[in-house]
């Protein structure tokens, strides 16, 4: 009964590879995002999407792209993976857009070694 | 640049005192406020939010708003031990900017 649910928790890989991050909630929310989190607890956000449509596209390199199939889904696809996207990512849902009453998924730690 | 400021802490306190977590923004347009609870190794969790000036009370959590200070805090009353946490400021104008935590250790 997991309201936002990411898969997989830890993500373990070489510079150079493409990684997925999956992230599903079950909340009937209509907004969801990614959030970046360093190594200095530093929250920043990604990405955001409303009813499947790109709201906020921070600057983010364009090797990371978000998908979203349905509103309950959103996937995050990164390229040529660098050390420097060593972080957690976290996905995270709100009710509707605007309502930044955030509901975060348990977390992804990737290391990119 | 719009930034959320807070000090990282470690803020420690004796159990069954009042911790007292501040945070400065630089939007004077921003409208809305959140406080997080990040456990070691957890996720964010909304403890509380506030949308006007004073206080908004929740338990033993008290926000604090002033936005003629651009100044929000959480209170937290009766500190215990479990509220060991990280705790993140987030303001809201067009986008929801996190500040970089203050840690606090409440010690037995």
């Amino acid at each position: 009964d997991t309201a936002v649910s990411q898969t997989p928790k830890y993500l373990v890989t070489q510079m150079g590879n493409d990684k997925s991050i999956k992230c599903e909630q079950n909340l009937g929310h209509d907004t969801m995002y990614w959030y970046k989190q360093d190594s200095k607890k530093f929250l920043k956000i990604m990405f955001s999407y409303n009813n499947k449509e790109l709201i906020i596209n921070e600057t983010v390199p364009n090797r990371f792209s978000p998908k979203s199939p349905d509103k309950a889904h959103l996937n995050l696809h990164i390229n040529s993976l660098e050390l420097g996207d060593s972080a957690v990512y976290f996905c995270a849902s709100s009710q509707v857009q605007g309502d930044e009453k955030l509901f975060f998924g348990s977390g992804t730690q990737l290391s990119v070694l | 640049q719009k930034e959320v400021e807070q000090n990282s802490g470690p803020l420690s306190v004796p159990e069954g005192a009042i911790a007292s977590l501040n945070c400065t923004y630089s939007d004077r347009g921003s409208q809305s406020f959140f406080w997080y609870r990040q456990y070691s190794g957890k996720s964010p969790e909304l403890i509380m939010f506030i949308y006007s000036n004073g206080d908004k009370e929740d338990g033993r959590f008290t926000a604090q708003l002033n936005k003629a200070s651009q100044y929000v805090s959480l209170l937290i009353r009766d500190s215990q031990p479990s509220d060991s946490a990280t705790y993140l400021c987030a303001v809201q104008g067009g986008k929801l900017i996190f500040g970089q935590g203050t840690e606090l250790s409440v010690k037995p």
